[in-house]
């Protein structure tokens, strides 16, 4: 199965603040990735797909890049309601789907 | 919009059967992949498996074994069973409609609820 590693594993940051997250595979993915968030008692929301792809009704400030095994998570401008914990996961080689470990970010 | 809502009981004993239903609202159940997908407290997210509106099903390797999932297209419904559960296999367990590309791979999109499922005697 392919393993994804995020880093990092939490972070503090402040209301404004541009917040990079970064995803790595342990072996090429191609673009077959997707970014998701969750707030504590919630379940996952989709944010991003094939790496890069916007989901429809998520604000612009959440983008996505990266192909192969490098991949980012970048909030332009962190609001109070992007304070949550962040999943990737990979859809390329399957079964299985494979969720990385997560990134908690708070506030500062 | 598409909702999906989890159900089954939430105490399950050890290495009996835990079975949970997901209904589909706002949207017809054919034509996508429907999986599921647990989180223990505290920790990340595993793919459980999906079944395709046919009745195709793929399941994680690592739980293979004690897997069954199922589709009623009528009921807009589909099902899991995990057999022979332990504390380990306690959990919230969510459901979610796969969105597929040309190979067939799915990102998750959208998810119920979740519900905690608890192995205990």
């Amino acid at each position: 199965a392919i393993q994804l590693t995020q880093s990092p594993s939490s972070l503090s940051a402040s209301v404004g603040d541009r917040v990079t997250i970064t995803c790595r595979a342990s072996q090429g993915i191609s673009s077959a990735l997707a970014w998701y968030q969750q707030k504590p008692g919630k379940a996952p929301k989709l944010l991003i797909y094939d790496a890069s792809s916007l989901e429809s009704g998520v604000p612009s400030r959440f983008s996505g890049s990266g192909s192969g095994t490098d991949f980012t998570l970048t909030i332009s401008s962190l609001q109070p309601e992007d304070f949550a914990t962040y999943y990737c996961q990979q859809f390329n080689s399957y079964p299985p789907f494979t969720f990385g470990p997560g990134t908690k970010v708070d506030i500062k | 919009q598409v909702q999906l809502q989890e159900s089954g009981p939430g105490l399950v004993k050890p290495s009996e059967t835990l079975s949970l239903t997901c209904t589909v609202s706002g949207g017809s159940i054919s034509s996508y992949y429907w999986s599921w997908i647990r989180q223990p407290a505290g920790k990340g997210l595993e793919w459980i498996g999906r079944i395709y509106t046919s009745g195709s099903t793929n399941y994680n390797p690592s739980l293979k074994s004690r897997v069954t999932m199922s589709v009623d297209t009528s009921k807009n419904q589909f099902s899991l069973k995990l057999s022979s559960v332990t504390a380990a296999d306690t959990a919230v367990y969510y459901c979610a409609r796969g969105k597929y590309n040309w190979n067939h791979a799915n990102w998750f999109d959208p998810w119920g609820q979740g519900t905690l499922v608890t192995v205990s005697s």
